[in-house]
């Protein structure tokens, strides 16, 4: 069975740091694309960013550009998404999802559950 | 690109058909066109992806269609379950989603 399963959030003062982790299972990790949206509380989804399958191809939402880092080592089975100088608008539940394998279009087609991010003081 | 979904709130009865829509600012790329279905306290799940293609699992009363900026997905008879909250996509952007909600 393919599960994602986030870890890391919690309640961080702005301009704080915090390291978003998501360990993949049930399936070969290593060939998928990899993404992280984020929904703040009540509002829709939000893009974050997306890494291909070896890392060597990253991409930022603007909001969140030179801020957040995505990252993954496939011999850990696991993506990452290190988080600085967070702003208050950074507050969200922060998914990881894998991409549709064959995808052109940034399709998501498993979902992790979910950790909460809150920056405030 | 920008994508509009409308309309925000659909008040519809069990039985009923839904049909919602997701208008592009510009020509969708080689029509990647996503639909999600996303419940209260859930991640989303993907339903329907390159335009018109039912994921695993998903009921055939699903389906999507459109080509361009003009995008819809209809349900053809409501379940109990169906009353969610549906978002479009493409590539990196969401639509503001339609609340489907029980009339």
């Amino acid at each position: 069975e393919v599960q994602l399963v986030e870890s890391g959030g919690g309640l961080v003062q702005p301009g704080g740091s915090l390291r978003l982790s998501c360990a993949a299972s049930g399936f070969t990790f290593s060939r998928y694309w990899m993404d992280w949206v984020r929904q703040a509380p009540g509002k829709g989804l939000e893009w974050v960013a997306n890494i291909a399958q070896d890392g060597s191809a990253k991409y930022y939402a603007d909001s969140v550009k030179g801020r957040f880092t995505i990252s993954r080592d496939n011999a850990e089975n696991s993506l990452y998404l290190q988080m600085n100088s967070l702003r208050a608008e950074d507050s969200a539940v922060y998914y990881c999802a894998r991409v549709l394998l064959g995808s052109g279009g940034d399709e998501l087609d498993r979902w992790g559950q979910g950790t909460l991010v809150t920056v405030s003081t | 690109i920008v994508l509009t979904q409308s309309p925000g709130t659909l008040s519809l009865s069990p039985g009923e058909r839904a049909t919602l829509s997701c208008t592009a600012s510009q020509s969708v790329t080689s029509n990647y066109l996503t639909w999600y279905q996303q419940k209260p306290g859930q991640a989303p799940r993907l339903l329907i992806s390159g335009t018109s293609s039912r994921a695993t699992g998903i009921p055939d009363r699903f389906s999507g269609s459109g080509s361009g900026t003009d995008f819809t997905l209809t349900i053809s008879r409501l379940e109990p379950e169906d009353f969610a909250v549906y978002y479009c996509q493409q590539s990196s952007t969401f639509g503001q989603g339609t609340r489907l909600e029980i009339k």
